[in-house]
Order: C-alpha cells, then sequence, then structure tokens
C-alpha cells in the first residue's frame, strides 16, 4: 500500500497540548483520519477532515493538512492522562477500497 | 451503535491446526477487512472483501485465506498455524466506496505455540 510514516513516539505533560504529526505519499487521498486504540482495544475513529479543507476543529481536537507538503497534524489541547493512547493516522479514497495505515504514534501523558 | 464483533478477544493454538477467526458486523457494509497489528509494523492489511464472495489480497495474504458467503460475515482461515502468526488481528467493515470510516472490531490475540 501506500507509504503512510508516523513518528512512533510521543511524551507530554498533563495539561501541555500533543502534536502528532503523519506523512503520506498517495496524493489521490480524499479523506484522512485520526484513529485512537486505547489498551486491549479495537480502533475508535476520532476525526477525519477532506482533502479539500486544511482545518478542522473538534473540542479538544485540531486536524491540520498541509495537501501541498502531504503533511496531516493532530493537535490535542489541555492533554489528559486519559488521552494516553496509540494514535493511527489513516489514508482512504485512494486507489481502493481499504484504509491504509501509519504504525501509529504511542503518545504517554504524564502527570 | 455499528457493532463489528470478533468471536474470540482471545485464543492459543498449536502449530500447524487450521484456525478460524470470525467477524460478523451488523450494518450491512460492503466491505470488509482483516488486519494484523504488531508493535512497531502497526496495521498491515490480510485480506479484504467488497462484496459477497468476493475477495482480493491485501500486503500480507501468506499463510492466510478467507470466506465471505454472507454479506455480514468475513472469516479469516490459518490454513496450518505457524508461531509467525502469534499477532492481534483486527476486522472492520465500511460501507461504500473509498470514503466513508472503517468500523472495528476489538480484536482477537493469538497466540500460536
Amino acid at each position: 500500500g501506500e507509504d503512510v510514516e508516523q513518528s512512533l513516539f510521543l511524551s507530554v505533560r498533563e495539561g501541555d497540548s500533543s502534536v502528532i504529526n503523519c506523512t503520506y505519499t498517495d496524493s489521490s487521498s480524499t479523506y484522512l483520519y485520526w484513529y485512537k486504540q486505547e489498551p486491549g482495544a479495537g480502533l475508535q475513529l476520532l476525526t477525519y477532515i477532506f482533502s479539500n479543507m486544511d482545518m478542522k476543529q473538534d473540542q479538544r481536537l485540531t486536524v491540520l493538512l498541509n495537501k501541498k507538503d502531504k503533511h496531516l497534524s493532530l493537535r490535542i489541547a489541555d492533554t489528559q492522562t486519559g488521552d494516553s493512547a496509540i494514535y493511527f493516522c489513516a489514508i482512504g479514497g485512494g486507489s481502493g477500497y481499504a484504509l491504509n495505515f501509519g504504525k501509529g504514534t504511542s503518545l504517554l501523558v504524564t502527570p | 451503535d455499528v457493532k463489528v464483533t470478533q468471536s474470540s478477544r482471545y485464543l492459543v493454538k498449536r502449530t500447524g491446526e487450521k484456525v478460524f477467526l470470525e467477524c460478523v458486523q451488523d450494518m450491512d457494509h460492503e466491505n470488509m477487512f482483516w488486519y494484523r497489528q504488531d508493535p512497531g509494523l502497526g496495521l498491515r492489511l490480510i485480506y479484504f472483501s467488497y462484496d459477497v464472495k468476493m475477495k482480493e489480497k491485501g500486503d500480507i495474504p501468506e499463510g492466510y485465506s478467507v470466506s465471505r458467503e454472507k454479506k455480514e460475515r468475513f472469516s479469516l482461515i490459518l490454513e496450518s498455524a505457524s508461531t509467525n502468526q502469534t499477532s492481534m488481528y483486527l476486522c472492520a467493515s465500511k460501507a461504500g466506496g473509498g470514503n466513508t470510516e472503517a468500523f472495528f472490531g476489538q480484536g482477537t490475540r493469538l497466540t500460536v505455540v
């Protein structure tokens, strides 16, 4: 599948902002997603953005899309210990039915 | 609520056994997927199906087969389980073409001994 790259780990202090970054190669992608996986659970959709947008805000979550650089980011404001999880970037709407996932970023929030 | 249900949360099987992982979705979705998740490798697509009796290989189909006899059910089959198939297996479903949300099951952690 197409390449979707994420850094593997991020550690932040409670109350700080977290920024998780993702780069991708398939420029035909029309939907870009962020999924969250809590320990022992499946993946849950957090938010998504259409490729014709450059920003989407949803409560504490802000998604930024730079189509020119093929760069997607997820910002979590006022990060809480309950935000500790693995966050996956996923790209869809390109040349197939399946979503292509990054390797996931493990976010650790310390008190 | 959309529900994707995987029949087992944990399985332990012996090398050489034939293993069936079952997945059922209740939203009449056309597309269903099997991924495996390994530390440091993320999710890798094994097989997917876009209709009953239709299947397509994903990125890592070797050692696996699938069956979709009914729209709501997608089975992953390990013909002869090996220790390198020890992993977390995730089933997902989604409607329509490429631009919709995928819903995931809770996962099956398979250990092959």
